[in-house]
């Protein structure tokens, strides 16, 4: 199975920081990872698809990179509705799985 | 307006069954490969199983296979989940969710269900 990986699994920021989350595969995954937002009692929000494409009504402040085993989610001006869970999804093959979670938090 | 609402979760005691239940509109059902995705409580995200858009692939995560069994009636826009042999650790909220690409198997989640609780106890 392939292990994904984020980091920090914590972060503090302010609003309008520029913020960056991490993730890493085990293995390459190509482009064919997801990006997550989930806030707490809520179902998951999908963010950014095949690494780097905003899903649509998603906010430009929001953007993806990356490609094999390295990953970053950025997000270019923390918005008070920012403040939530993230998560990164590789569905290169099954079992897809999902990394551990960043709680992004505010300072 | 995409809509997933699941039903049937329930407090089931180990080694009992519940037949967990989501019904989609808004969308070509029958076009999607569909998902459910579990989350323990205070945890992360852990897939549970796929099935693809006509139902003939479908793959499980090691934790559930040979217990659990997805199924879907694309006469009825319905995605089920049958889980046999239940165990304290599966308890969790259980989410369906929706393929992002008609046709397609590997793929995110674009829409998700508002979850349903499963609680495994004596």
């Amino acid at each position: 199975d392939i292990q994904m990986t984020q980091s920090p699994s914590t972060l503090s920021a302010s609003v309008g920081d520029r913020v960056t989350i991490t993730c890493r595969a085990s293995q390459s995954i190509s482009s064919w990872l997801a990006w997550y937002q989930q806030k707490p009692g809520k179902a998951p929000n999908l963010l950014i698809y095949k690494a780097s494409s905003l899903e649509s009504g998603v906010p430009s402040r929001f953007s993806g990179s990356g490609s094999g085993t390295e990953f970053t989610l950025t997000i270019s001006s923390l918005q008070p509705d920012d403040f939530a869970t993230y998560y990164c999804q590789q569905y290169n093959s099954y079992p897809t799985t999902f990394g551990q979670g960043t709680k992004l938090e505010i300072k | 307006e995409v809509q997933l609402l699941e039903s049937g979760g329930d407090l089931v005691q180990p080694g009992g069954s519940l037949r967990l239940s989501c019904a989609a509109s808004g969308f070509t059902f029958s076009s999607y490969a569909m998902s459910w995705v579990r989350q323990a409580p205070g945890k992360g995200l852990e897939w549970v199983s796929v099935i693809s858009s006509s139902g003939g692939t479908t793959y499980y995560a090691d934790s559930v296979k040979g217990r659990f069994t997805i199924s879907r009636d694309n006469s009825k826009n319905t995605l089920y989940l049958q889980m046999n042999s239940l165990r304290a650790e599966d308890t969790a909220v259980y989410y369906c969710a929706k393929g992002g690409q008609s046709g397609a198997i590997r793929v995110g989640f674009d829409y998700w269900g508002q979850g349903t609780l499963v609680t495994v106890s004596s």
